[in-house]
């Protein structure tokens, strides 16, 4: 079975802290998408890449980075936690930006609250 | 960024009931994709429609795409508690998928 990974099903960080969320994928996909999911505003997208080390803007990018060293490895990275960003963070691939009918596929999400 | 809206936010039904959840916009798209998410997990694709007028059937659910491709349907039919989960539109735009704010459906046994 092909495989979007998040290496933390929940995670707890206090305010100003540096904050890691790790995404790996088994399907060499170009594509890696990472979102935010919150009630009532759906999935918003921070960030994406479609190729190793390139990375763009999505519609929420403010106060994240993200690194893909790796064609499998997506990181995102919240320079210094604030509440407003405890959330749902869900990853996801796809095939290449070409194939436009190709869906994505998610990892399980990673639940983050910032105390 | 063109919106999907979807409706309804909230459906609660019995076993065994039908139901038709609805996605629609004011703009054309190339395709639409229908989404499950349950909860705790990520979102996992069920279809994809194309063509105005496509019907596409997977078990219980039907998928239809209007036929001037600015609305899509989706009917469940004898809904089981398997079923519950949040139901997501999504569309391209530039390569990158934006997404309805999804119906979330509860089927109680």
């Amino acid at each position: 079975d092909v495989k979007v990974t998040q290496s933390s099903r929940y995670l707890v960080k206090r305010t100003g802290e540096k904050v890691f969320l790790e995404c790996v994928q088994d399907m060499d996909h170009e594509n890696m998408f990472w979102y935010r999911q919150d009630p009532g505003l759906g999935l918003r997208l921070i960030y994406f890449s479609y190729d190793v080390k390139m990375k763009e803007k999505g519609d929420i990018p403010e106060g994240y980075s993200v690194s893909r060293e790796k064609k499998e490895r997506f990181s995102l990275i919240l320079e210094s936690a604030s509440t407003n960003q405890t959330s749902m963070y869900l990853c996801a691939s796809s095939a290449p930006r070409t194939a436009s009918n190709y869906g994505y596929t998610f990892g399980s999400g990673t639940r983050l609250t910032v105390v | 960024t063109q919106l999907l809206e979807q409706s309804p936010q909230f459906l609660s039904i019995q076993e065994g009931e039908n139901l038709t959840v609805y996605c629609n916009s004011s703009s054309v798209f190339s395709s639409l994709q229908w989404y499950r998410q349950e909860p705790g997990e990520g979102p996992v694709l069920l279809v994809t429609v194309v063509t105005g007028g496509e019907v596409k059937k997977l078990k219980r659910l039907t998928f239809q795409f209007g036929d001037a491709r600015k609305d899509s349907s989706l009917h469940i039919t004898a809904a089981q508690p398997g079923d519950t989960g949040l139901y997501l539109c999504a569309r391209y735009s530039s390569y990158k998928l934006i997404f309805g704010s999804g119906t979330r459906l509860l089927v109680r046994p």
